[in-house]
């Protein structure tokens, strides 16, 4: 099963339009860290948010909010009013820690892929 | 600061050859790491450090060796190349152990093995 699954492979909206990418994760720690990046078609990878499983939070960044919620291990990413230059990537990660020796790893989900039609 | 970067952006290989990606970082972190992103599969460690002169083996190292002498630097090397792997490489940096701080990326080498 995959640690990180990101349902939608491809999502389309109409610019303006309101768009929630998801993200369902699975651990079995009580610690453990979630991401999301963007990575637009020039293919770096840039980084949008971090929350660590004891912050339940919803987070605002402009147009962009998070929702986490444990009970149901997701961690879904909406984009308000959306432009053309919010079309990319989007990956969500979950960092936990090791089962034995070794360090945090983090793992990626498949991305999905936005475009913003204008 | 330049952050990650990293060198060839891209390279064209025939099969059987040797090369190194390069990595370096000058943002003084600990944690260094190679992905590769392959299509519709996100992307996949390879190897990572914790510190000079530690090194750990991620999800997929077969056929890639690392090595970690300084704190800056985080080659990759690809002993024999092989046409599976053909992908696009990026190093990541992070102050401590990713779990505890957010993981900066490179811009990427794109590689091609015929």
């Amino acid at each position: 099963a995959q640690k990180v699954t990101q349902a939608q492979t491809e999502i389309s909206v109409v610019e303006k339009e309101d768009v929630t990418l998801d993200c369902v994760y699975e651990t079995r720690d009580t610690t453990y860290y979630l991401f999301w990046y963007k990575q637009p078609p020039s293919g770096e990878l840039v980084f949008l948010i971090r929350r660590n499983s004891f912050d339940e939070q919803n987070e605002i960044s402009g147009r962009y909010s998070w929702n986490f919620q444990k009970s149901t291990s997701s961690f879904n990413f909406t984009i308000t009013a959306s432009q053309v230059v919010d079309s990319a990537v989007y990956f969500c990660a979950l960092s936990e820690p090791p089962s034995g020796a070794g360090s945090y790893q983090l793992t990626f989900g498949k991305g999905t892929k936005l475009s913003v039609i204008p | 600061n330049a952050g990650v970067t990293q060198t060839p952006k891209f390279q064209v290989l025939k099969t059987g050859q040797s090369m190194t990606l390069q990595c370096a970082q000058d943002m003084n972190h600990e944690y260094m790491s190679w992905y590769r992103q392959d299509p519709g599969m996100g992307l996949r460690l390879i190897h990572y450090s914790v510190g000079a002169g530690i090194t750990d083996q991620g999800e997929v190292p077969n056929g890639y060796n690392v090595s970690r002498s300084t704190t800056e630097d985080f080659p990759l090397r690809l002993l024999s190349a092989a046409p599976s792997q053909t992908s696009v490489y990026f190093c990541a940096s992070s102050y401590s152990t990713v779990g505890l701080d957010t993981q900066y990326f490179g811009p990427g080498t794109r590689l091609t093995v015929l």
